[in-house]
């Protein structure tokens, strides 16, 4: 089990808005920067969001990321067919040394 | 434009070891980390260790330390990762990937993965 805590699953239907959280502790996200992945099975992952909120140039502004405290959040808005994959957040963490993912959660478009 | 090739898949009996290269090219090589991830079956994303290009410094995750070692040859822009005392559960495929920036574990590109399996 990972120190990064996702729900397993969030849905939605096309054009609204999902929001995925990542809960860790002060060790991670608490003394740490927290880097979302966008990841397929059998792919590549792609990264979304890096340094708790940038965007690599050509990710879409449709998604955000933010933080407060031990707790992360990727939100999706404007959700679109293309979007059902799994998402994972990962930071380093100062008492694994080590950089950890999430647990990862699959976004599934209705 | 940045690219991250990766050599074929593996097969291995239990107890072997497998060495995975990644060629880097469309920036210099040098400039950038690497760090190598890996999903079983099934699994989720895990992190095994990473490379500082320019000096050979490296990090391994805890569970990794023994039986991961990561080089690279800045003469042929590959990275290396070396896999030993193979198990059942070592079958997974094999991430390399380049860090955003110096000080960042973000990664930008990936490699299209190596799987390797292991059975005897």
């Amino acid at each position: 089990q990972s120190v990064l805590a996702q729900s397993p699953s969030a849905s939605g239907t096309p054009g609204q808005r999902v929001t995925i959280s990542c809960s860790g502790g002060s060790s991670n996200i608490g003394s740490n920067t927290v880097d979302w992945y966008q990841h397929l099975p059998g792919t590549a992952p792609k990264l979304l969001i890096y340094s708790d909120v940038q965007r690599p140039s050509g990710v879409p502004d449709r998604f955000s990321g933010s933080k407060s405290g031990t707790s992360a959040s990727l939100a999706i808005s404007g959700l679109q067919s293309g979007d059902e994959a799994e998402y994972y957040c990962a930071a380093w963490d100062d008492n694994l040394k080590g950089y950890v993912f999430g647990t990862g959660t699959k976004v599934t478009v209705l | 434009q940045v690219q991250l090739v990766q050599s074929g898949n593996e097969v291995r009996k239990p107890g072997a070891s497998v060495k995975v290269s990644c060629e880097a090219s469309g920036y210099t090589f040098g400039i950038f980390g690497i760090s190598w991830v890996r999903q079983a079956p099934g699994q989720g994303l895990e992190w095994m260790g990473r490379i500082s290009v320019d000096n050979g410094d490296t990090k391994y995750a805890q569970k990794f330390q023994d039986k991961v070692s990561l080089t690279t040859d800045i003469s042929t822009s590959t990275a290396y990762m070396e896999l030993r005392s193979l198990r059942s559960d070592d079958t997974a495929l094999y991430f390399c990937a380049r860090e955003i920036f110096s000080g960042s574990l973000a990664l930008d590109h990936w490699g299209q993965g190596t799987l390797v399996t292991v059975s005897s």
